[in-house]
């Protein structure tokens, strides 16, 4: 069993679109985090949420949103999309901060 | 806030060679750092994860390190093979909880050469 799965894998669209990247994880986690790696393959922290509360990154544009109907699962909603939002959006979880964080596969998305 | 830095950016060895692949850091503050690879168009493995109260850990052919005085952190493989190919990253959690999410240096991109 994959222990954080998103999908899609790959994701086509065309600029001013609105879509979602669904992720889940089977740990048991408490913590739930989207990243974005970049195409200079820079990893950098989008959102974490834990116990309904949500922190997020100041450079995180407000046309993204993640989304958490349960503890198994964080959505991310993206809003009028942007050719430079074009990247690979990772799921993570852990169970806290001190502990060993899992990813998911990615979500390559490209805006054209 | 926490600053990571990976040298060297690119390594490119024979198989069987033994190598270190570092990590440094700015705030000697931290929870934990934990290592992981990345395949070329695939997402992240974690390898290891060292606690604040740990100078090391191992797993198989893999041992990091950690001096939180110094601020670094060394990845060491020994007897590589070309399947170790992949870049390595090293990052640690951003803030006293974790809540934030972890820092990621620019990681190290590793070949091994048949």
């Amino acid at each position: 069993d994959t222990a954080v799965s998103q999908t899609p894998k790959y994701l086509v669209t065309q600029m001013g679109n609105d879509k979602s990247i669904k992720c889940e994880q089977n740990l048991g986690h408490d913590t739930m985090y989207w990243y974005k790696q970049d195409s200079k393959k820079f990893l950098k922290i989008m959102f974490s949420y834990n116990n309904k509360e949500l922190i997020i990154n100041e450079t995180v544009p407000n046309r993204f949103s993640p989304k958490s109907p349960d503890k198994a699962h964080l959505n991310l909603h993206i809003n009028s999309l942007e050719l430079g939002d074009s990247a690979v959006y990772f799921c993570a979880s852990s169970q806290d901060g001190a502990s060993e964080a899992f990813f998911g596969q990615g979500t390559r998305l490209t805006v054209v | 806030k926490q600053e990571v830095t990976q040298i060297p950016a690119a390594l490119s060895v024979p198989e069987g060679e033994n190598l270190v692949l570092n990590c440094s850091f700015t705030d000697s503050a931290i929870y934990n750092l934990q290592w992981f690879r990345q395949d070329p168009g695939k997402g992240l493995t974690s390898l290891l994860l060292i606690q604040s109260s740990q100078r090391e850990q191992t797993s198989g052919r893999l041992n990091a390190s950690l001096d939180k005085s110094s601020g670094r952190s060394t990845l060491y493989i020994a007897a590589s093979q070309p399947g170790d190919s992949a870049t390595y990253l090293c990052a640690f959690p951003d803030s006293g909880g974790g809540a934030d999410g972890l820092t990621f240096g620019k990681g190290t991109h590793l070949i091994i050469q048949p």
